[in-house]
């Protein structure tokens, strides 16, 4: 166990669907981040937030909407969904932001997210 | 475009043996390394961190860092059918740049 949860740990959603997954962390960490795993591709960096604020929005489709409303909770709301955007997605966090330390990042058990 | 590259595998290595891992990457301003596993289905947990020149040991695992020539590698001795799984290498320069990994078979 990481101090990262992560629900739903799978998900199936057609296009028109709306859904949001979850991501809660009980390290006290500032730092948060939603990452995409797609099969033997780098991970990739999605959005990040720190103390609540969005400092990094890595040109992610608007389809994909993030929200941060404490230090301890991160959601990821889907909508129109493209088959596509099917990959795992991680939620991280770190003590502080990684561009101002070079930390440590822990992850969630991620979902995997399939777009039919 | 900063780049960390990985050899995809799969690498297979009887028990027992020594895995040998390796990655290499683009930014000589990169000041921390990571090695994180990845088990199938699960996400990814961090075995292994170095930060300057030299080997670091932790039990089974050693990462070894090379900033001359921009490799980092983990070796893990005495292999075990456990450490079958996709390691991956990631580089800080405060900002993490990730390999996509290299998947590691031990057979018994």
């Amino acid at each position: 166990e990481t101090g990262v949860t992560q629900t739903p740990r799978h998900l199936v959603m057609g296009m028109t669907n709306k859904k949001s997954l979850k991501c809660e962390q009980h390290l006290g960490h500032n730092a948060m981040y939603w990452y995409k795993q797609s099969a033997k591709k780098p991970l990739e960096l999605m959005f990040v937030y720190s103390l609540e604020e969005r400092v990094e929005n890595n040109s992610v489709p608007s389809r994909f909407s993030p929200e941060c409303p404490n230090s301890s909770h991160l959601f990821l709301h889907l909508h129109t969904l493209q088959p596509e955007d099917s990959a795992l997605y991680l939620c991280a966090s770190s003590l502080i932001l990684l561009r101002e330390s070079n930390e440590k990042l822990f992850f969630g058990s991620g979902t995997q997210l399939s777009v039919l | 475009q900063k780049e960390v590259e990985q050899n995809s595998g799969p690498l297979s290595v009887p028990e027992g043996a020594i895995a040998s891992l390796n990655c290499t990457y683009s930014d000589r301003g990169s000041q921390s390394f990571f090695w994180y596993r990845q088990y199938s289905g699960k996400s990814p947990e961090l075995i292994m961190s170095i930060y300057s020149n030299g080997d670091k040991e932790d039990g089974r695992f050693t990462a070894q860092l090379n900033k001359a020539s921009q490799y980092v590698s983990l070796l893990i001795r005495d292999s075990q059918p456990s450490d079958s799984a996709t390691y991956l290498c990631a580089v800080g320069n405060y900002q993490l740049i990730w390999g996509a990994g290299t998947k590691l078979i031990i057979k018994p």
